[in-house]
């Protein structure tokens, strides 16, 4: 059974510095993984994915994160954050080839709080 | 992009009423639906997968005859909460999946919280 932890439940950072937000994985298949971002009271945003290709993926608004396969990780990064990136993160994993018609598993998210 | 509406954003009921939660993807074809409930503070728990002209498949403890689920099209999935209880007040957020561009990734509308009275 796949399994997505989220190692940091809150993470508070000084507007400017630069941040990680840690996603650890487990599967015994390839996978599928994302990152969404929460705003209060709202759905969830698409921020990044990967599916296949290149490692390292990015986002239009400054997050990129990478697949490592050995490390089954998946954490995102930003260099620069801003108050506006104040939200909660949740880490997804689904299995491609599974009959599960592309079900996703939860990590439990992070609270990335961005402090002036 | 990829749109996806719930409506209504937010309702209030009286206890033993009946609440319907509309899902629609705006700019894609969704063959498949999903139905979540999202408690304060907690992540996402998947109540629910609907495709498009089948019956819904439900989790493990997640009641089918109290949480009726739809998926007449593919644009539209709808949730109805029977019979509503003051323990289903939650955030419900739905999600569409389709083929092509949109294969492999969810897509998901911006929530109904539901509180009952």
């Amino acid at each position: 059974a796949q399994s997505v932890t989220q190692l940091d439940s809150q993470v508070p950072v000084f507007e400017e510095a630069p941040v990680e937000l840690r996603c650890n994985y487990s599967s015994s298949v390839s996978v599928y993984l994302f990152w969404y971002v929460q705003y209060p009271n709202q759905g969830l945003q698409l921020l990044l994915k990967y599916l296949s290709g290149s490692t390292l993926v990015e986002s239009i608004n400054g997050f990129e994160a990478e697949f490592n396969k050995s490390q089954t990780s998946f954490h995102l990064r930003k260099p620069s954050v801003h108050i506006s990136d104040t939200a909660e993160y949740f880490c997804a994993v689904s299995d491609p080839g599974s009959s599960n018609t592309g079900k996703l598993i939860f990590g439990q998210g992070t609270t990335l709080q961005v402090k002036p | 992009g990829a749109v996806v509406s719930q409506h209504p954003s937010w309702v209030i009921c009286k206890s033993g009423t009946s609440v319907k939660i509309e899902c629609r993807s705006l700019d894609f074809q969704a063959t498949t639906m999903f139905w979540y409930r999202q408690f304060p503070k907690q992540s996402l728990m998947l109540m629910a997968t609907s495709n498009e002209g089948s019956k819904a498949t439900y989790e493990q403890g997640v009641e089918k005859d109290k949480f009726l689920i739809n998926h007449a099209s593919l644009t539209l999935s709808t949730l109805t909460v029977t019979s509503a209880h003051p323990e289903d007040s939650s955030f419900y957020i739905c999600s569409a999946s389709g083929g092509g561009p949109k294969a492999g990734t969810q897509y998901f509308g911006p929530g109904t919280r539901l509180t009952v009275l």
